[in-house]
């Protein structure tokens, strides 16, 4: 068990392009989040997935954000024509079904859009 | 919409002393509360979850307690050492928010022992 595993650990980017991001859940956790983290204030719910199965979207920023976990393992959140309000930390977490609701997060993946 | 708020934002404290952060939430539906620490440009290790039924709870110098009908928590560190410079935050996970095991976060307490 390694643990949440998230990539790029940063990005650097220019105002208007893409990027992805990936996570890797704990191996036998079937529950991921992504969150958002600016800087000096606690994490922000973006998004839900139970398997492969997006549950809750609806606080997802804005429609330039999209997330995927298409076979139940990896996800990746994508942010299309990236803005400089969007440089964030975005962190992954991952827990299962039954558990003690303990949630276990990656590192991050810093964004700085420039 | 559950809000959580936590006290100090900021604390500097000499080496030794025991300390005691604070965080409230509004709305007492909660499953359980956890705790975390944030070291600078780091993820989130999680230190203590106390589930909604229980009212405390301990690891090593470290020990929470919650009071959910009042809608708060306390985390206690003892005998404070440099190593526990860090951010601590504070989350809920509400009976409403109906997303798996969805946190809400406070802003965190950024703490800084000095030896």
């Amino acid at each position: 068990d390694t643990g949440v595993s998230q990539n790029p650990r940063h990005k650097i980017t220019k105002r208007g392009q893409n990027v992805t991001f990936r996570c890797d859940p704990i191996s036998e956790h079937n529950r991921l989040y992504w969150y958002r983290q600016t800087l000096g204030q606690g994490p922000e719910f973006l998004t839900y997935f139970q398997n492969e199965a997006q549950l809750e979207k609806s606080r997802l920023l804005s429609d330039r954000f999209s997330a995927e976990r298409p076979k139940g393992s990896f996800s990746t959140l994508e942010i299309q024509r990236t803005e400089q309000g969007d440089s964030a930390m975005y962190l992954c977490a991952s827990s299962f079904t039954g558990g003690s609701g303990e949630l276990f997060f990656g590192e991050g993946s810093r964004l700085t859009v420039l | 919409k559950q809000e959580v708020t936590q006290i100090p934002a900021a604390l500097s404290v000499p080496e030794g002393e025991n300390l005691v952060l604070n965080c409230s939430f509004t709305d007492s539906a909660i499953y359980n509360l956890q705790w975390f620490r944030q070291d600078p440009g780091k993820g989130l290790t999680s230190l203590l979850l106390i589930q909604s039924s229980q009212r405390e709870q301990t690891s090593g110098r470290l020990n929470a307690s919650l009071d959910k009908s009042s809608g708060r928590s306390t985390l206690y560190i003892a005998a404070s050492q440099p190593g526990d410079s860090a951010t601590y935050l504070c989350a809920v996970e509400g009976v409403w928010d109906n997303a798996g095991n969805m946190l809400t976060f406070g802003g965190g307490t950024r703490l800084m022992v000095k030896p």
